[in-house]
């Protein structure tokens, strides 16, 4: 099945400073990728997501890249904000046969923004 | 307002016993999913299902089970199988195949 790997683990940054969250992913017949941002004691929610036909999606101060040859995306937070911090989640999505529709998840990354 | 709700947001569970997790849509969402979710680990699949009175094991089913019975509900029950059920659950669901997937806000279940 598809494998997702997430880096970094955790990540401090200043407020103001740009974040990078990498993810690889093993399925090439994966074609959707979302970001789910999660706050403490809640459930994830979705932030943004681009699907294989396209190399970048913005919206305001986050975009999401992404490599089919090299089966890797990413996401880019600018001027990050206290607010900004929590869980980051990426996920792949293959469209194959009975799992069509399942998203497999990467383990996350803790973003820290000090003031 | 439209979402998913889980209840209880806490739950404690005596060693030997089952419970059942409630996961309720009213946004007409065909599929429904309950991950497990612990520290360092990201999101696990436990059970899906794509379509009512059907669900699929994910890749940790073992000591879980679930039912389908109404399009907006899908129950989840850890069993006295499930020897560590200490675990945040949340329930997930999405309209169509190319849709996004929506979450509930968890349930956090303890052993006593």
């Amino acid at each position: 099945g598809e494998n997702v790997e997430q880096h970094p683990s955790t990540l401090s940054v200043q407020e103001g400073d740009s974040a990078v969250i990498k993810c690889t992913y093993s399925d090439s017949a994966s074609n959707y990728f979302p970001w789910y941002k999660q706050e403490l004691g809640k459930g994830p929610q979705l932030i943004i997501d681009i699907r294989s036909n396209v190399g970048e999606k913005k919206d305001q101060r986050i975009a999401v890249t992404l490599n089919k040859t090299a089966k890797h995306f990413s996401l880019h937070i600018t001027e990050t904000q206290p607010e900004d911090s929590a869980v980051y989640f990426c996920a792949a999505r293959p469209d194959r046969g009975s799992t069509l529709g399942r998203l497999y998840f990467g383990r996350g990354t803790q973003l820290t923004v000090w003031p | 307002d439209g979402g998913i709700t889980q209840s209880p947001k806490y739950l404690f569970r005596k060693e030997g016993q089952n419970v059942t997790l409630s996961c309720e849509q009213n946004l007409n969402h065909d599929a429904m999913y309950w991950y497990r979710q612990d520290p360092g680990q990201g999101l696990r699949l436990i059970y899906y299902s794509q379509i009512v009175n059907d669900f699929q094991k994910g890749d940790i089913a073992e000591g879980y089970s679930v039912s389908r019975e109404k399009k907006e509900s899908f129950p989840l029950t850890v069993t006295s199988a499930q020897k560590n059920p200490t675990a945040f659950y949340l329930c997930a669901s999405r309209r169509g195949a190319n849709q996004p997937q929506h979450f509930g806000d968890g349930t956090r279940l303890s052993i006593l």
